[in-house]
């Protein structure tokens, strides 16, 4: 079965220091694996995506890691902000079209 | 680049009630999804045309859901009666292709069924 899962399920930190999530998946054939952000609010908007060959893609202070392998990726975030606080959504594409989304990770940054 | 447009951005109905909901994709693109959220759930796919054709409704509930894209560019999403469970989010979203392309989500509908 098909399936995406986050880890934490939530997180807390303070403004200014790093954090990583995690998302592990069993998914074939893979295709390839996106990170979205999720706002309150607003629909998803996709902070990565990467494909089989590529186990790293940064996008500013978001940089994503993909180990095919292990079938792991994380999303670092660097020197955290107030704006970070959002959910984060690890979705991996199954052959041509169909996506397989993970559940999650709330994150809140405080002051 | 205007981005993917719904409405209404909130809406609240007693259980039993219909409601329509509406999406306007980004200009040129042939596919469009409609997903559910539930609170604290990843989106969950309901159908997927490309362009006016249904190319996955598995999911759909057809007892109560409906969701047409007559003439391939905006889509309605339509539940006929609503029940208490269908409080969640509907995301609209399109791509450019189908075959793994970056979807553009809408900014959603939020629904209450009390």
């Amino acid at each position: 079965k098909n399936q995406v899962e986050q880890s934490p399920q939530s997180l807390i930190i303070l403004e200014g220091k790093n954090c990583t999530l995690q998302c592990n998946y069993t998914v074939s054939p893979f295709s390839n694996l996106r990170w979205y952000k999720q706002d309150t609010g607003r629909g998803p908007v996709s902070l990565t995506i990467m494909t089989f060959s590529e186990n790293t893609k940064s996008n500013g202070r978001y940089t994503a890691t993909l180990d095919a392998d292990t079938k792991q990726s994380s999303l670092h975030i660097t020197a955290s902000q107030l704006s970070d606080s959002a959910s984060y959504i690890c979705v991996v594409s199954a052959g041509t079209d169909k996506l397989i989304f993970g559940t999650g990770t709330r994150l809140q940054v405080f002051p | 680049e205007a981005g993917v447009a719904q409405s209404p951005r909130y809406k609240i109905i007693e259980k039993r009630q219909s409601v329509a909901f509406w999406c306007n994709p980004i200009s040129g693109h042939a596919t469009l999804y409609w997903y559910q959220q539930i609170l604290g759930q990843g989106p969950k796919l309901l159908i997927q045309f490309q362009n006016n054709g249904v190319v996955d409704d598995s999911q759909l509930p057809k007892d109560r859901f409906s969701a047409e894209r007559l003439k391939g560019v905006d889509s309605t999403l339509k539940i006929q009666p609503a029940k208490l469970e269908d409080s969640a989010v509907y995301l609209c979203a399109s791509s450019l292709a189908p075959q793994g392309g970056t979807q553009y989500f809408g900014p959603g509908t939020r629904l209450t069924v009390l």
